[in-house]
């Protein structure tokens, strides 16, 4: 069964390092998506990402971040300037259209 | 505002003891329901969905939840829990006038022996 891939598994980075976190969504998908979860909070909505481009994003999706499609296969999101408070699980998600979003195992960001 | 809310933030219960994980919606258009899974140190799994159809939707492993377009509910149940489902649950909601995902805050399931 396919399924969504998500790497590395764990990033550990100093505050103020960018880094770039990294999903293979399933192959004939066409949305994209990017959450984050807090230790111990809520699964949070960070962007939406459809025809190469941003269809939706949330409060905390800021000039910091941002995403990108660089080929067929991948599907990224960067953060230019962590800080503490980045730390946390992101999640990234695919859906063919208007259905169920399949995540993926997640990477858990460590702003140091 | 579109939003999601589970009443409970925890829910302790003992094997075999039925349970009911409660998540209410806002709402002004039609929308897909979904039950989340996520087992400590894991990702998030499907539990179930309703996208339309029969209001009563089962999963694999004995849950079911029921969409109560009156009330804007979607509660989980199970008739008899297991330690194994001991797990944070999520409710998520995608409002059909977008395609995005909101979650609730979660509900953690311990189930204790």
């Amino acid at each position: 069964e396919p399924e969504v891939t998500q790497t590395p598994s764990h990033q550990v980075t100093q505050m103020g390092q960018e880094v770039i976190l990294r999903c293979v969504p399933i192959s004939n998908h066409l949305y994209f998506y990017w959450y984050r979860q807090i230790l111990g909070q809520k699964v949070e909505f960070l962007v939406s990402f459809y025809n190469n481009e941003i269809s939706e994003k949330s409060e905390i999706f800021d000039d910091q971040f941002s995403v990108e499609r660089p080929d067929g296969s991948n599907f990224t999101l960067k953060i230019r300037s962590t800080k503490l408070e980045d730390s946390a699980m992101y999640f990234c998600a695919s859906t063919q259209v208007l259905d169920t979003q399949y995540f993926g195992p997640g990477t858990r960001l460590t702003v140091l | 505002a579109q939003s999601v809310t589970q009443l409970d933030s925890q829910v302790p219960v003992f094997e075999e003891a039925p349970v009911e994980l409660r998540c209410n919606y806002s709402s002004s258009v039609s929308v897909y329901l979904f039950w989340y899974v996520q087992y400590p140190n894991q990702g998030l799994q499907l539990l179930l969905k309703y996208l339309s159809g029969s209001t009563l939707v089962e999963s694999i492993n004995g849950f079911e939840a029921e969409f109560n377009k009156s009330q804007t509910s979607f509660h989980l149940r199970k008739p008899s829990v297991h330690i194994s489902d001991t797990a944070e649950y999520f409710c998520a909601v995608v409002w059909n006038n977008n395609n995005d995902m909101r979650f609730g805050a979660g509900t953690r399931l311990t189930v204790k022996p």
